[in-house]
């Protein structure tokens, strides 16, 4: 099956630092990849739809500026949580669609990283 | 409408016995209609999926019923072991992934 891995698995940082986490898709192209942010015993919410070459598309009430995403070719994508703060704290997940484009195409998801804001 | 609810919230199931767990929506012009599974700490998995022009789909133990005039479609899981205790969720694809609340499923041996 197809394969996708998220860079780093935990990540414990002070308030106000900024993180980067790395999704990537292992054995398959992504033109569009995906971020969820999860709270313990929520499901998932979507943040933003990233495509391969442009700017990500984001979900009403995520903020652009603190949230950066950048998907910067078919296999990686990143986000970077800027000035970080308590709650911030979450699971953040990415996914990957692999197919032709389509928005029935299956998706793929990473591992996942906790996200602990001291 | 983009809302899909799954019910019930938690579900404790003997070894053997056969779990239920239902999702209802609005939107008609969703297309597509995955369960993903979930392990604390992981992310979650595609467990099976199906589209709206079939009724039933079974794969293994997991068998997805759909009933489009209803809006509401349901994961059964046969012979439920241990091992499957975790979080379902469904979710419905209408340009973007849209998903349940999940179902925190225990199976007890």
């Amino acid at each position: 099956g197809a394969v996708v891995s998220q860079h780093p698995s935990r990540v414990i940082c002070k308030s106000g630092t900024s993180v980067k986490i790395e999704c990537r898709s292992l054995d398959f192209q992504a033109t569009t990849m995906f971020w969820y942010r999860q709270f313990p015993k929520q499901s998932l919410m979507l943040m933003a739809t990233s495509n391969e070459g442009s700017k990500a598309t984001y979900e009403q009430g995520v903020e652009k500026d603190k949230f950066l995403i950048n998907h910067a070719s078919l296999t990686l994508s990143t986000l970077t949580v800027t000035s970080a703060h308590p709650e911030d704290s979450s699971f953040y997940i990415c996914s990957a669609r692999r197919g032709g484009g389509r928005s029935t195409d299956t998706q793929y998801f990473g591992p996942g990283t906790r996200l602990t804001v001291l | 409408q983009q809302q899909v609810k799954q019910s019930p919230q938690s579900l404790i199931v003997q070894k053997g016995g056969i779990s239920i767990i239902n999702c209802a929506y609005e939107n008609t012009a969703f297309d597509y209609f995955p369960w993903y599974q979930q392990f604390p700490g992981k992310g979650p998995a595609l467990l099976i999926a199906i589209r709206p022009d079939v009724s039933e789909k079974k794969e293994g133990r997991f068998t997805i019923s759909f009933n489009k005039s209803a809006k509401q479609f349901s994961l059964h899981i046969m012979d439920s072991q241990p091992g499957d205790s975790a979080t379902y969720f469904c979710a419905a694809m209408g340009g973007k992934l849209i998903f349940g609340q999940g179902t925190e499923l225990s199976v007890k041996p």
